[in-house]
């Protein structure tokens, strides 16, 4: 079960890119890289998903190098309502249709962002 | 609006009572998942059900269990309950029946807080 380490917590000012970096170095072939957003008392909301190199959508991009053992992050031009908890977990999808077999959120990145 | 719903909201009970939490999962999901989150604390993972079968375990109690029921709905059970045990308790469903889920994406209902005084 690959473990995740991340920062405890990042600043920002608004309207600046951030990007948070998770550590996943014993990470298996089948496992994805998930980045969920938690706000205070909500349950978190999935952001991004993705294997190998760039995924982009909407809200953010994650860059995911060769190896792997890294993930990153990036949202652009944050503001305040981004201010929230992000958690990077990576998951095995092996063999079952029931999706992630343990799923292990580590304690998360505290982003405030600063007007 | 994730389309999972928990109840109840909030639950205040004392030291070794016994509680029931509820989840209704998205219409369609097959997976359940249960974490319990204290406070200031990240998620920790309890316990996987698949279309009513277990399929993970992770830091559950053994005061605590969970079903899944035929209509997909989920139960945690959590006895003689201390008060180590106040948190978030959420509960997460993914993967549609009807195969559209792709990426495994959870989720997330919006919690039931239980307070034990």
């Amino acid at each position: 079960l690959a473990k995740t380490t991340q920062p405890i917590s990042m600043d920002s000012y608004e309207g600046q890119e951030v990007n948070i970096t998770c550590s996943h170095n014993n990470i298996a072939t089948n496992d994805y890289i998930t980045w969920y957003q938690q706000f205070p008392s909500q349950g978190p909301r999935f952001i991004i998903q993705g294997y190998k190199t760039k995924v982009t959508n909407e809200v953010a991009s994650l860059f995911i190098p060769a190896d792997r053992k890294s993930s990153t992050l990036s949202l652009p031009r944050v503001s305040l309502s981004d201010t929230a908890v992000y958690y990077c977990l990576v998951g095995d999808k092996s063999g079952y249709s029931g999706g992630y077999q343990k799923v292990t959120f580590g304690t998360g990145t505290k982003l405030q962002v600063i007007p | 609006d994730s389309g999972v719903t928990q109840t109840p909201k909030h639950l205040i009970t004392a030291t070794g009572q016994r509680v029931t939490l509820r989840c209704s999962p998205r219409s369609g999901d097959l997976s359940v998942y249960w974490y319990q989150q204290s406070l200031d604390q990240g998620l920790q993972f309890l316990i996987q059900y698949y279309n009513g079968e277990e399929r993970a375990k992770g830091n559950i109690l053994e005061r605590f269990s969970a079903q899944q029921f035929p209509d997909l709905h989920s139960e945690l059970n959590l006895s003689s309950l201390e008060l180590g045990d106040s948190a978030l308790y959420f509960c997460a469903s993914s993967v549609s029946s009807l195969g559209t889920s792709g990426s495994y994406e959870q989720f997330f209902g919006p919690g039931t807080r239980l307070t034990v005084l």
